[in-house]
């Protein structure tokens, strides 16, 4: 099936430094959801987003709805070590599946 | 509420026997879908359940089947276990709005280790 191209695969980063990750896909989306996995859990829904150019925020991320439509990236500003864990990116296409990455494994240094 | 509840957590089998998982969703959640999560592959989708229906499928081999309740609560089988089956495997329900958006909340998964 389809998979969205996200990346980076991992990221090594000190507490307090801005973290990027973003997904592309050769498809148009109508929705692109952000996704956190805490180790032995299962994945949090962090922010949705319905519309082309959409930037929204939740605390320190912001993720933005590519003006394509084809492309979504997820920010997070002064990072915490509680902020490990891996981050996915879904896309809702418009038939209605959702398709999803394969995920940003970040580990956060204090 | 109570969130999404998956048993077994963890288990072991061997290779060739089967496998039942089960997951309740959200109450009043009637749209299931499980996933399977591997390192090198990431979430791919099985299939999606609403109101006792399979509504869509992923591209797995016919030994992956699932179910739904009336009660939505879901199950999912694997048959004839094969050592690539060793995953987690994730159940997310949605509301009807839910749906419409992609928006899933996820259980913790059942662990399947095939030796």
């Amino acid at each position: 099936g389809q998979q969205l191209n996200q990346s980076p695969q991992s990221m090594f980063i000190q507490e307090g430094e801005d973290v990027s990750m973003n997904c592309t896909s050769s498809s148009i989306f109508n929705t692109w959801l952000w996704y956190k996995q805490d180790p032995g859990e299962g994945p949090v829904l962090l922010i949705a987003l319905y519309k082309a150019g959409e930037l929204t925020s939740n605390g320190r991320l912001t993720a933005q709805f590519g003006i394509t439509r084809k492309d979504s990236f997820l920010n997070i500003s002064a990072s915490i070590p509680s902020d490990v864990g891996i981050y996915f990116c879904a896309g809702r296409s418009t038939l209605g599946r959702l398709y999803f990455g394969r995920g940003t494994q970040l580990t956060v240094w204090p | 509420k109570a969130g999404v509840t998956q048993t077994p957590r963890y288990l072991i089998k061997t290779r060739g026997q089967q496998v039942t998982l089960s997951c309740s969703p959200i109450s009043g959640h009637r749209s299931v879908s499980w996933y399977q999560q591997t390192p090198g592959q990431g979430l791919q989708f099985l299939f999606e359940y609403f109101s006792e229906t399979q509504r869509n499928k992923g591209n797995f081999p016919g030994r992956f089947s699932g179910r739904q309740f009336s009660n939505s609560r879901s199950e999912m089988n694997v048959s004839t276990l094969e050592l690539g089956d060793s995953a987690l495997y994730l159940c997310a329900s949605t509301s009807v709005a839910g749906a419409n958006t992609g928006e899933l909340f996820f259980g913790e998964g059942s662990r399947l280790t095939v030796l």
